[in-house]
């Protein structure tokens, strides 16, 4: 069974920084594109970025809303995958849910999600 | 505002059928494939259909999609009170370079 759990939400003030966590299990983590999507309260999905595999160079792609501001990473020894945000605004405030990426396309494996409040 | 469009919301009766559209352009819907998500009020969204119309295993064939063109159409037949969730449409933008969402259509099973 696919499993993503993620840690790391809290309270930070704006212009803080915070770093999300995921750790994944149940399937070859190393072969899978790995990513985050937000939903502000009351509000829809918004994809933050993802991360591609060991086999298409890691690259990393980001919504233009947080690019510059957050780095997507993962460590396949450890089926993990991490969020690092700066400069975080208000408008940041959102449940962050990790999620298995395929190629770009959708998104198949969601976790619970981790809330990320910023206010003063 | 959400690059892919769907409406608010729709509701129709149990045992009926209900089509849910996301209206997008030539440079999403209209040469990507387009996936389905379900979200139950307090819980992470779940895949309902990728690639247009693919269900993953345990998604009952009640549910389908198309596409025409830039639009996308979930359907839903048979509707029980359980189908009461929030849809939500996505694709990759080829020109932004992204992967959209629409802003959601809250299904009421009255």
């Amino acid at each position: 069974e696919v499993r993503l759990v993620e840690s790391g939400g809290v309270l930070v003030q704006p212009g803080g920084s915070l770093r999300l966590s995921c750790a994944a299990s149940g399937f070859v983590f190393s072969d899978h594109y790995m990513g985050w999507v937000r939903q502000a309260p009351g509000q829809g999905l918004e994809w933050v970025g993802h991360i591609r595999d060991r086999a298409n160079g890691y690259i990393t792609q980001y919504a233009a809303s947080v690019r510059d501001r957050f780095t997507i990473s993962r460590d396949d020894s450890t089926n993990s995958l991490s969020l690092q945000m700066h400069s975080l605004k208000t408008e940041d405030t959102a449940v962050y849910f990790c999620v298995r990426v395929f190629r770009s396309q959708y998104f198949d494996s969601w976790g619970q999600g981790t809330l990320v409040t910023v206010s003063s | 505002q959400s690059v892919l469009t769907q409406p608010p919301s729709v509701s129709t009766a149990p045992g009926q059928k209900v089509t849910i559209s996301c209206s997008g352009s030539t440079s999403n819907i209209g040469k990507n494939f387009v996936s389905w998500y379900q979200q139950f009020p307090g819980t992470a969204p779940k895949l309902l259909l990728y690639n247009i119309n693919q269900r993953p295993s345990g998604i009952p064939d009640r549910f389908s999609g198309s596409k025409s063109g830039t639009s996308a159409t979930l359907d839903i037949t048979g509707l029980q009170p359980g189908d009461e969730a929030i849809y939500y449409c996505g694709a990759w933008d080829s020109s932004l370079s992204a992967i959209l969402f629409g802003g959601g259509t809250k299904l009421t099973v009255l």
